[in-house]
Formats: C-alpha cells, sequence, structure tokens
C-alpha cells in the first residue's frame, strides 16, 4: 500500500515559470489538502477538497490553483512561481471531508525552490 | 480564528527524561486535538489525538489529554529515548462547525533527546 505519493521529491524552479505538483492516493479517501511547511511557520492550509469535483480556499491560496477530477488525484499548480513559494509542500487526505475527527495522513513533501 | 500555541524549541532533554510539550489553542465550537511527529526528511504522521473534552490520547508511550477548561492539550511522555528525536506538532480540526476546512498547526517543537 503506497499510501500517498508526491512528484517530484524536490525542484529548482526560475521565477515567472509554471510548476505542477502531483498528489496520487490509493486509499480512495474523498478529501485531500496541500499545506506548505517553512521555518518558524509550522504548516499553513492552501486548498482543500472535500470531493471529487469540488475544491475550496484554505489559509494560503494565492498564487495558487487545485483540481480534483477525480478521487485519487488532487494537483498543485503554480502559474507563475516566486521567490516567496520557496517552501516544503505536502500533500494529505482524510476518509471523510466531513468528519472533522478524521485523521490526515501526509505524503513525503516535495522541497520547491525558486530563483 | 482559530489557532494554536506551542513552546518553542529546540528542547534538548536527556535519554530516560520527562518530557512535556505544552500545546494550547484558541477555537471556536468543540476542535479535535491532534499531536503529529515529523521525522528528519519525512512527511507528518499522527502520534495521538482527542476528540472531545477530558479524552486522553495515548500512542508509543506519549499521552495527552484535551482539557477546555485550559484549551489545551499538552504532550507528555515518561522516560524518552534517541529514537523521539524529531518535530511535533500541535493541531486542531473541526473547530468551526465541520467540513473538510484542514488542520490548524501550531510552529512546532524540535525535539532532541541526547544519549
Amino acid at each position: 500500500i503506497a499510501g500517498i505519493t508526491q512528484a517530484p521529491t524536490s525542484q529548482i524552479l526560475a521565477a515567472g515559470r509554471r510548476m505542477t505538483l502531483r498528489c496520487t492516493q490509493d486509499m480512495r479517501h474523498n478529501a485531500m489538502y496541500w499545506y506548505r511547511q517553512d521555518l518558524g511557520l509550522g504548516l499553513r492550509l492552501i486548498h482543500y477538497s472535500n470531493t471529487a469535483g469540488t475544491t475550496g480556499k484554505g489559509e494560503v491560496p494565492d498564487g495558487y490553483s487545485v483540481s480534483r477530477a477525480n478521487t485519487d488525484d488532487f494537483p498543485l499548480t503554480l502559474a507563475s512561481a516566486v521567490p516567496s513559494q520557496t517552501s516544503v509542500y505536502f500533500c494529505a487526505s482524510s476518509v471523510d471531508g466531513g468528519a472533522t475527527t478524521d485523521t490526515q495522513y501526509f505524503g513525503p513533501g516535495t522541497r520547491l525552490t525558486v530563483l | 480564528g482559530n489557532s494554536v500555541t506551542q513552546m518553542e524549541g529546540p528542547v534538548t532533554l536527556s535519554e530516560e527524561a520527562f518530557l512535556t510539550i505544552n500545546c494550547t489553542y484558541t477555537a471556536t465550537g468543540y476542535p479535535s486535538l491532534f499531536w503529529y511527529v515529523q521525522y528528519p526528511g519525512e512527511g507528518l504522521q499522527l502520534l495521538l489525538k482527542a476528540t472531545k473534552a477530558d479524552d486522553k490520547g495515548s500512542n508509543k508511550g506519549f499521552e495527552a489529554t484535551y482539557r477546555k477548561e485550559t484549551t489545551s492539550f499538552h504532550l507528555e511522555k515518561g522516560s524518552v529515548q534517541v529514537s523521539d528525536s524529531a518535530v511535533y506538532f500541535c493541531a486542531l480540526s473541526g473547530a468551526s462547525g465541520g467540513g473538510a476546512d484542514g488542520l490548524t498547526f501550531g510552529k512546532g517543537t524540535h525535539l532532541i533527546i541526547q544519549p
């Protein structure tokens, strides 16, 4: 059982370039999430999806977009990367988007550097 | 809005010492509370959780009790090991009434256990 996979593992990107971070889960979870982790700030929610076909904005959505065409995949796109988007990005999922007691399961992360 | 405050690190202890990592929260409604652990180079893993007041979560010798009267969820372990060295995050969910609106994290506490 792979759980959640993320790709790429790491990436160096020139400012202004477009980048899509991939996230796939094989647990058939309804809800998926994207967080960014920055030193001294913990993890902050970027976007989330309760179920396939729906998405919502988190705490820091500006400069990012997501789509949820099916249950398994939840890609995060940076349309025009800026240096402040240098961070470690984590994808997560949970069984039921309506159950706030659910555990979230995290992927291994993508380390993104924008120069 | 919701927020989580946890003690800043790094916290350095000797092996077999008693551990307490403080966590307090601000939220409306009735959140669920979580402790996640992040080992070097990895994603986050659930350590324990509590979903209602006075619940105690426990796992791997770690414990935390959901204290609504003091809005706290302090993490404790009676005898730490070198393998417990990691970053620990306190988090809450669902305070605003439900939905997959993600977790609100504290900034993380880096724990270092010396042999």
